[in-house]
């Protein structure tokens, strides 16, 4: 299994406080991403990095902000969580290579379930 | 737009059975991979198949297959020899080669019985 540990695993908040969810690999991947999964919607992309520092919107980005300081960690924050960010989160990391445009598989995280009341 | 639809919410099948799962891709990209994953009710998401645009022969994993029609747009999974375990949720995705991102499907839940 790659090594990918999500934190929290599980999270209860109320509206309008902030929350960070933390993904840590060991696998030295460039590319770590963040999903979220709604009933009916599949994984959507939040926000991703293809490198530290370097970071880049996804198709649900409002709302979300991240960071990468380090290869290994890959932070993504609600600044004011709402209700409609109730969903489980999904970290995920890809040892692409792109400046040969190739294809690597994303492998995930366990997941975070985060409950916003 | 780039999109993949999964058109089967859900699919059951009889123990040792085969099985395929439909899916369909929509992109204007030359280059493009395709992906499928298997989520099992435990909620991890498990990597099973890839398949290149360009390659020339469908793509297997051991039970896993990928019938690739690219004229049709489709890459439908074909799972032989079903076993209770495979019971879980499919997505179909898709990566344009020069693009860094994943597009899924919705899933396609599938059930196997004894």
């Amino acid at each position: 299994d790659a090594g990918i540990t999500q934190s929290p695993r599980h999270k209860v908040t109320e509206t309008g406080t902030p929350v960070t969810l933390r993904c840590h690999q060991t696998e030295n991947h460039r590319y770590m991403y963040w999903y979220r999964q709604d009933p009916g919607h599949g994984l959507r992309l939040i926000h991703y990095s293809y490198g530290v520092k370097d970071t880049d919107k996804g198709e649900v980005s409002d709302g979300y902000s991240v960071s990468r300081s380090k290869t290994e960690d890959f932070l993504l924050t609600l600044e004011s969580a709402t209700s409609s960010q109730t969903s489980v989160y999904f970290c995920a990391i890809s040892d692409r290579d792109r400046a040969l445009g190739l294809n690597q598989p994303q492998h995930f995280g366990d997941g975070t379930r985060l409950s916003i009341l | 737009a780039q999109k993949i639809t999964q058109t089967q919410p859900g699919m059951f099948v009889q123990e040792k059975e085969a099985v395929t799962l439909d899916c369909t891709y929509d992109t204007s990209d030359p280059s493009y991979g395709l992906f499928w994953y298997k989520q099992p009710s435990s909620g991890e998401m498990i990597f099973l198949i890839y398949q290149g645009s360009y390659d020339q022969q469908n793509a297997t994993e051991g039970r896993y297959s990928l019938n690739f029609q690219k004229a049709r747009k489709s890459a439908n999974l074909v799972i032989s020899a079903s076993q209770l375990g495979d019971s879980a949720m499919y997505f179909c995705a898709m990566s344009p080669y020069n693009t860094d991102k994943l597009i899924f499907g919705t899933g396609t839940r599938l059930q196997v019985f004894p």
